[in-house]
Formats: C-alpha cells, sequence, structure tokens
C-alpha cells in the first residue's frame, strides 16, 4: 500500500534560518503530493501541492518538487519566521483505484522557529 | 464562506457508551472524508464519501465503527460501545470532488474515553 515518511523531528532553528524537511513516499503509479501544515489551536490546512512529476508547489515561501526519480517531496524555505512554528505534514493521494482521494499522511514534524 | 464545522468540539465518555460525530461540509462539495488523529498510530484514514456513490470504508479500525453522510451533506460518524484506543481527534474534511482537490478540514472532535 502507500506510505509516506518524515524526518523524525522535532526541528528547532532559529529565524531566518533555512529549513529542509524530508519526505519519501512509496506509492505505484503517479500519486498527488502535498504539505498539510497544523498551527498551535488550528486545524490542518493546505500549504502547497504537486501533482506531476517535476512539478513545484509553493505558497508563502515554502517550496516542494515532486521527485520521481527518488520518491521525494522534500518541503524547504530560505528564511524561516517565529510565525512558521507548526507541525508540517507530507501526504499523497493515490493516482487511482481504491487509493484516489484519500490522503496517506507522514508522521508529522514539529517545527519551533526562535527569535 | 463557511468552512467544515464539527461537533461537539471535546465529547468524554465512559467505556462502552456510544458515540455520535458530527461533521457538516463545505457547501457544495461533493466529497467527504474522516479522519482520526492520535499519538500513538498519526493521522489515519477512515471513510469517505463521493456524491452518491457507495462510500469507501476501508480505512475504519473495527465495526464498531460506522459512518453516515445524508442528503449528500451532513454527515455522523459512530462509534458503538467505546473502548480508551478510540481515544483521539476526529477529523472532518471536504472537497469539491475526488483526488487531487484540496481537502478543507474542520477543528475536529476531540474523543476521551474514560
Amino acid at each position: 500500500g502507500n506510505s509516506v515518511t518524515q524526518m523524525e523531528g522535532p526541528v528547532t532553528l532559529s529565524e531566518e534560518a533555512f529549513l529542509t524537511i524530508n519526505c519519501t513516499y512509496t506509492a505505484t503509479g503517479y500519486p498527488s503530493l502535498f504539505w498539510y501544515v497544523q498551527y498551535p489551536g488550528e486545524g490542518l490546512q493546505l500549504l502547497l501541492k504537486a501533482t506531476k512529476a517535476d512539478d513545484k508547489g509553493s505558497n508563502k515561501g515554502f517550496e516542494a518538487t515532486y521527485r520521481k526519480e527518488t520518491t521525494s517531496f522534500h518541503l524547504e524555505k530560505g528564511s524561516v519566521q517565529v510565525s512558521d512554528s507548526a507541525v508540517y505534514f507530507c501526504a499523497l493521494t493515490g493516482a487511482g483505484g481504491t487509493s484516489y482521494g484519500k490522503l496517506t499522511f507522514g508522521q508529522g514534524t514539529i517545527l519551533t522557529v526562535h527569535p | 464562506g463557511a468552512g467544515v464545522s464539527q461537533s461537539p468540539s471535546n465529547k468524554v465518555t465512559e467505556k462502552g457508551k456510544d458515540v455520535e460525530l458530527r461533521c457538516d461540509p463545505i457547501s457544495g462539495h461533493t466529497a467527504l472524508y474522516w479522519y482520526r488523529q492520535s499519538l500513538g498510530q498519526g493521522l489515519e484514514f477512515l471513510i469517505y464519501f463521493q456524491g452518491n456513490s457507495a462510500p469507501d470504508k476501508s480505512g475504519l479500525p473495527s465495526d464498531r465503527f460506522s459512518a453516515e453522510r445524508t442528503g449528500g451533506s451532513v454527515s455522523t460518524l459512530t462509534i458503538q460501545r467505546t473502548q480508551q484506543e478510540d481515544s483521539a481527534v476526529y477529523l472532518c474534511a471536504s472537497s469539491p470532488g475526488q483526488g487531487a482537490y484540496e481537502q478543507y478540514f474542520g477543528p475536529g472532535t476531540r474523543l476521551t474515553v474514560t
């Protein structure tokens, strides 16, 4: 079945530092890939997505590129802010069949950014 | 516009009791999903509804769990004879269709089984 593996956290950074959160996946065919974010006290919300190989999703200064050859979708940001402190989830939906539409999530990575 | 709403926001119940959790999706969204977020298992898919199609129940952990969606809108997740391992945050999401659409999540219902 489908699976998503994220780098273990928590991750603690100083403001303006570079962020990478690694994500790799296992799936058949060409899944769609997502990063969701959960800010403290808030619900899950979509941060960015990519639906085919070599697509780059971007939002709020965050980027992730769909790499089919390495089955990866690493999240990056060049300069983090305190307000980026949250839990980040990598996820995928299957390309079709029984996994189409439903999200499979990674375990989540807690990011804390200090001033 | 209004987002996905869930009720109650918190529920404490005794082991063995039945509970019902409600989800109001975004108006016009044809797909509705239930997920569970727990410390031990992370975020896991439970069930989803797409239009008038039969629901995909493949993620339900046992036959104590069931869900229905009335009139293509409101959904209720029912857990019978609750167990302590059912304690988790139950999340509902809706989307305009099936597939790679963004899923919009509600705030969740925190269920505690004592």
